[in-house]
């Protein structure tokens, strides 16, 4: 089955705690994205990477970091440097500049 | 970089009638231009996409106007069913530069809703 999967699909973090939140594809897409989701702002880009070992800052950077150490795998690592990190986050990848994006279902990530 | 702006944030229209959602962007390095249809609690999904070559494109009820040198660009719905009921996502994404290429930039959405 082939597809773009998140996980976990909820996650809880304590204040201070850094979380990593896993995407995992297998469409041999170049391309990987994080966006997060909050009501009323649409999808805000964290990061992107066109390729393995490489990867660019989007608008909201801060308080993230990520990795591509393999095509199928963008892990986003959500920092305790992240002031309201309570949020929705999407994850996609598509196979390279001008063509469809897929995305995960998604991580629910909630600060308690 | 690459700005998306995208109205309304808000559209109700009754069955039977069309909608007209239109995004504006920045960058005239941009080159295709997609638009995404997100249902409650569902990821967001490709309904049908634009690239700068062409000035219109149609699917079935749905179709997208490009104006290049206006730089906007608007998906419209004819014949809105409840079905048409969700938030909507315009995108660009942006060729090759020197610092920012391949990003894909979204727009705000528009929750849009189809009353019977």
């Amino acid at each position: 089955d082939g597809g773009i999967t998140q996980s976990p699909k909820y996650l809880f973090r304590k204040e201070g705690q850094n979380v990593t939140l896993s995407c995992e594809q297998n469409l041999n897409h170049d391309a990987m994205y994080w966006y997060r989701q909050d009501p009323g702002q649409g999808l805000r880009l964290i990061y992107y990477s066109q390729i393995v070992n490489d990867f660019q800052k989007g608008d909201i950077a801060e308080g993230y970091s990520v990795s591509r150490e393999k095509k199928e795998s963008f892990p986003l690592t959500v920092t305790s440097a992240q002031k309201n990190p309570t949020a929705f986050y999407l994850c996609a990848s598509s196979i390279g500049t001008g063509s469809e994006a897929f995305f995960g279902q998604g991580t629910r990530l909630t600060v308690v | 970089g690459e700005n998306v702006e995208q109205h309304p944030s808000t559209l109700s229209v009754q069955e039977g009638d069309s909608a007209v959602i239109k995004c504006t962007y920045s960058d005239s390095a941009s080159n295709y231009f997609p638009w995404y249809k997100q249902e409650l609690g569902k990821r967001p999904q490709l309904i049908i996409d634009i690239r700068s070559n062409v000035g219109e494109k149609k699917d079935q009820r749905i179709a997208v106007t490009l104006n290049k040198t206006a730089k906007h660009f608007s998906l419209h719905i004819t014949e809105t069913q409840p079905e048409d009921s969700a938030v909507y996502f315009c995108a660009a994404s942006l060729l090759m530069t020197t610092d920012s290429w391949g990003k894909l930039q979204f727009g705000a959405g528009t929750q849009v809703v189809v009353t019977p």
